[in-house]
């Protein structure tokens, strides 16, 4: 049973372009967490997402971003004419449950890692 | 805000050494913790969890945590290290309320470096 997929584990993009950052969940899992890690910092929780279903993006920025988690396929975090400031490491998360949380089959993947130059 | 502070940045230990990672938060309502690890070019890993009973929790690999309600405090031990446990450790807090328990707040890293 596979993790938490996401990739590309690393992505550069320049100032103004579009970046796509894929999560696969883990096989079961109807629940995908995306988390932010900036550099020196611990991870920020950014968005939840249920198949088709946005339950909880207080913790993305107003503009630029985005995230999606269709009937079929990976959940998508999109970032829009990037910036320096978005430079660091995003983590999806998965979980069977929405208590995410508290469950015990919450699990991360290995996260990708964005650089904007 | 609710907030998790990990007081040391790095701690280096030699090997075989005891070893104690701090955590804090910032509120004392009902909480969940949790302690997670993360080694080179890998995703977090839940090492243990507090959400109720005994405020001693055993988790993977040796380690364990107390929870202390009155210092707020959820701080990491192992009596002894090896070197693979050389790597990032994350406090991490679900605060019970609001229906909002499936979201995390974490600390900012303990780099543990296990040396011979």
């Amino acid at each position: 049973n596979a993790g938490v997929m996401q990739n590309p584990r690393h992505l550069v993009r320049r100032r103004g372009q579009e970046a796509r950052l894929r999560c696969s969940p883990m096989k079961g899992h109807s629940h995908v967490y995306w988390y932010r890690q900036l550099p020196e910092e611990g991870l920020k929780f950014m968005v939840y997402l249920q198949k088709e279903n946005i339950i909880d993006e207080s913790g993305m920025p107003k503009e630029r971003f985005s995230a999606e988690f269709p009937k079929e396929g990976p959940s998508i975090l999109r970032i829009q004419q990037v910036v320096r400031g978005d430079s660091a490491a995003y983590f999806c998360a998965s979980s069977p449950q929405g208590n995410g949380a508290t469950n015990e089959k919450l699990f991360f993947g290995s996260g990708t890692q964005l650089s904007v130059l | 805000a609710q907030s998790v502070t990990q007081l040391d940045s790095q701690v280096p230990v030699f090997e075989e050494a005891p070893v104690e990672l701090r955590c804090n938060y910032s509120s004392s309502v009902s909480v969940y913790l949790f302690w997670y690890v993360q080694y080179p070019n890998q995703g977090l890993q839940l090492l243990l969890k507090y959400l109720s009973g005994s405020t001693l929790v055993k988790g993977i690999n040796g380690f364990e945590a107390e929870f202390n309600k009155s210092q707020t405090s959820f701080h990491l031990r192992k009596p002894s290290v090896h070197i693979s446990d050389t790597a990032e450790y994350f406090c991490a807090v679900s605060w019970n309320s609001g229906g909002s328990n499936y979201k995390l707040t974490f600390g900012k890293g303990t780099l543990l470096t296990v040396n011979p």
